[in-house]
């Protein structure tokens, strides 16, 4: 079966700190991560995949296949940062997508 | 490129009406997904169709709800006889391809209160 968890349903970090949120899944093979975010009053939208590899907003997210994570970090928080991040598993060629229950992150001034 | 457009954005219907759900693709995206978050839940999935076929509904519950993609027009979600506990905000996305790799498009999501 397929799971993601987010533990943290909220996290608040003043700006400037470093930024990092959990994600861990339970995929028996080889899945595919992502994260979503959802600014205040915004669509959810697609912030990075772990196959590219990419850092977006000065977030980066690295998939360890050992420990089953996918965190994602950001050394600097700012306050636009502030919004609901959601973790995403796709797997095994399926369509869809398994997305943990979210946190809900805070960039206090 | 209005993106994925859904509607109504806030429905509120009586236990025991019918709901209906409305989503547009974005133009030229011919895969559509649904999925429903409940209060202090992650999204879950319902169903994911194509124009005219119905691809994978394995989250969709067994009655009363329903979903198509005709060749013309919107995706439909249908709720028939709702309960209060089918109160929650329903998200459609598109996607060009089948496959969730490259990401979807979210719509706004409908909120359906049940009264």
């Amino acid at each position: 079966a397929q799971r993601v968890t987010q533990p943290e349903k909220l996290l608040s970090v003043f700006k400037g700190a470093p930024v990092e949120l959990k994600c861990n899944y339970s995929y028996s093979g080889s899945p595919e991560l992502f994260w979503y975010v959802q600014y205040s009053r915004q669509r959810l939208q697609l912030l990075l995949r772990h196959i590219s590899r990419e850092s977006i907003k000065g977030f980066t997210a690295d998939l360890n296949k050992g420990e089953t994570s996918f965190h994602l970090k950001k050394p600097f928080a700012q306050e636009e940062d502030s919004a609901m991040y959601y973790c995403a598993l796709s797997g095994g060629g399926a369509q869809k997508l398994v997305f943990g229950q979210g946190t809900r992150l805070t960039i206090n001034p | 490129n209005a993106g994925v457009m859904q509607n109504p954005r806030h429905l509120v219907r009586r236990r025991g009406q019918e709901a209906r759900l409305r989503c547009s693709p974005v133009k030229g995206h011919s895969h559509v997904y649904w999925y429903r978050q409940l209060p202090e839940e992650g999204l879950k999935f319902m169903v994911y169709l194509q124009k005219e076929n119905i691809i994978d509904e394995s989250g969709m519950p067994k009655e009363r709800f329903s979903a198509e993609f005709p060749k013309e027009g919107p995706s439909i979600l249908r709720i028939q006889q709702v309960v209060r506990g089918d109160s929650a905000a329903y998200f459609c996305a598109s996607s060009p391809t089948g496959g969730a790799h490259y990401g979807y498009t979210f719509g706004s999501g409908t909120r359906l209160t049940v009264v």
